[in-house]
């Protein structure tokens, strides 16, 4: 089935210790993004990549980077996680802009 | 930029009730506006969405209503069951392709 996957499904890592996350799409959508999502908070967008372009939320801290290789592939990551960076780390897909997102399942973090 | 308020945070209803959910945005530029059901541990669904040139869809138990000139739209399930039960965003997206999240609605149905 095509969909949006997430690896791995839960990181720990230590303050301070970059970390990567990944996501994978078969959807071969255009467009891909990624959320941050604390506790009993909606969905905070930090940056998406319209192909190969990329787009940062203005709010976006400097210590989230972000790699989309080729189209099925993008890559998050943490250069220096701080214990405020302990969240819910959602991917989407849309195939364009203005249409329907897909959401993977999300990596949960925990810095320790 | 835009601001996305939803209401309320919390629902309870019996199940076969109905339940609404309303979002009220600020920017006129927004034209797209889809809503999310997220369940315990998975990322969020597309349930149904609404662009700016519609007043209302919808799909069997779900429907939208959208009311430009006052700035809000609304989500109506009917015929509640226990599986409706989870947290529900509204998001809007403004033809600068910002897309904002309301602040999300616990569901809780009551069999």
């Amino acid at each position: 089935d095509a969909m949006v996957i997430q690896n791995p499904r839960y990181q720990v890592t230590q303050f301070g210790k970059p970390v990567t996350l990944s996501c994978s799409q078969t959807l071969n959508h255009n467009v891909m993004y990624w959320y941050q999502q604390k506790s009993s908070q909606a969905p905070k967008l930090l940056f998406h990549y319209y192909d190969k372009d990329f787009n940062n939320e203005a709010d976006t801290p400097d210590n989230f980077q972000s790699r989309r290789p080729n189209t099925s592939f993008c890559f998050l990551d943490i250069r220096s996680p701080g214990l405020g960076d302990a969240a819910m780390y959602l991917c989407a897909t849309s195939r364009d802009l203005h249409n329907e997102q897909f959401f993977g399942p999300g990596t949960r973090l925990t810095v320790l | 930029g835009e601001n996305v308020e939803q209401h309320p945070s919390t629902l309870s209803v019996q199940e076969g009730d109905s339940a609404v959910i309303k979002c009220t945005y600020s920017d006129s530029a927004s034209n797209y506006f889809p809503w999310y059901k997220q369940e315990l541990g998975k990322g969020p669904q597309l349930i149904i969405d609404i662009r700016s040139n519609v007043g209302e869809k919808k799909d069997q138990r779900i429907a939208v209503t959208l009311n430009k000139t006052a700035k809000h739209f609304s989500l109506h399930i009917t015929e509640t069951q226990p599986e409706d039960s989870a947290v529900y965003f509204c998001a809007a997206i403004n033809t600068g392709n910002q897309f904002y999240f309301g602040t999300g609605t616990s569901l809780t149905v009551i069999p």
